[in-house]
């Protein structure tokens, strides 16, 4: 079965400070995606990263860092210096390769001025 | 380029009643996929079309369907609502790939909010 766990419910942080989001998923398969997607206040989901399982490189994106390992089944997402703008709820996803993506249950970030 | 866009936004409807909701992917995507989120649930697949065809489904009861038409807009219905169906659904589309181990990243619309009473 394939599972995405986010065990992180809410965050709270004060702007400037980093913050690491956990995201840890199960998959018997080999060849699988996964995601990280923003959702602010107004509901749309926003497509941050996809990573295959083929490629463990990490990757920055300005303020975002994310940090993918398959030893222990985790991709987990950094934000550095965070701004109010950031808060939001992440979610964490897994597909298998087809177009079905399956969603942790999201964390809450909060980021206090 | 548009993003993908969802009407209406809001809807209020009465238990037994029936709904239609309406997705327009991004041009040049031919997948479009629903999920449903309520605050119990989470965000779960409901079903994705493809050239007009369901090329999958999740585990919802029948009362839920879908469409899709040439030009790849869908729309998903719902009938003879019920309290729980209160949820925001959201649609996405992507590129769809044809098979194989690959995957399209899909990107999101606003949602429809949909409150049932």
């Amino acid at each position: 079965a394939q599972k995405v766990t986010q065990a992180q419910t809410e965050i709270s942080v004060v702007e400037k400070e980093d913050v690491t989001l956990d995201c840890v998923y199960e998959t018997r398969d080999t060849t699988y995606y996964l995601f990280w997607y923003k959702q602010p206040p107004s509901g749309e989901l926003v497509f941050l990263i996809r990573r295959n399982s083929f490629d463990e490189q990490n990757e920055i994106s300005g303020r975002y860092s994310w940090n993918f390992q398959k030893s222990t089944s985790s991709f987990n997402f950094t934000i550095t210096a965070s701004q109010v703008v950031d808060s939001a709820v992440y979610f964490c996803a897994l597909s298998r390769g087809t177009d079905k993506l399956i969603f942790g249950t999201g964390t809450r970030l909060q980021v206090f001025p | 380029k548009a993003g993908v866009t969802q009407t209406p936004r809001y809807l209020i409807k009465t238990r037994g009643q029936q709904v239609t909701l309406s997705c327009s992917p991004i041009s040049g995507h031919r997948s479009v996929s629903w999920y449903q989120q309520t605050p119990g649930q989470g965000l779960q697949f409901l079903f994705e079309y493809f050239s007009e065809t369901q090329r999958n489904k999740g585990n919802f009861p029948g009362r839920f369907s879908g469409r899709q038409f040439s030009n790849s807009r869908s729309e998903m219905n719902v009938s003879t609502l019920e309290l729980g169906d209160s949820a925001l659904y959201l649609c996405a589309s992507s590129l769809g790939l044809a098979g194989g181990l690959r995957t399209d990243t899909q990107y999101f619309g606003p949602g429809t909010r949909l409150t049932v009473l």
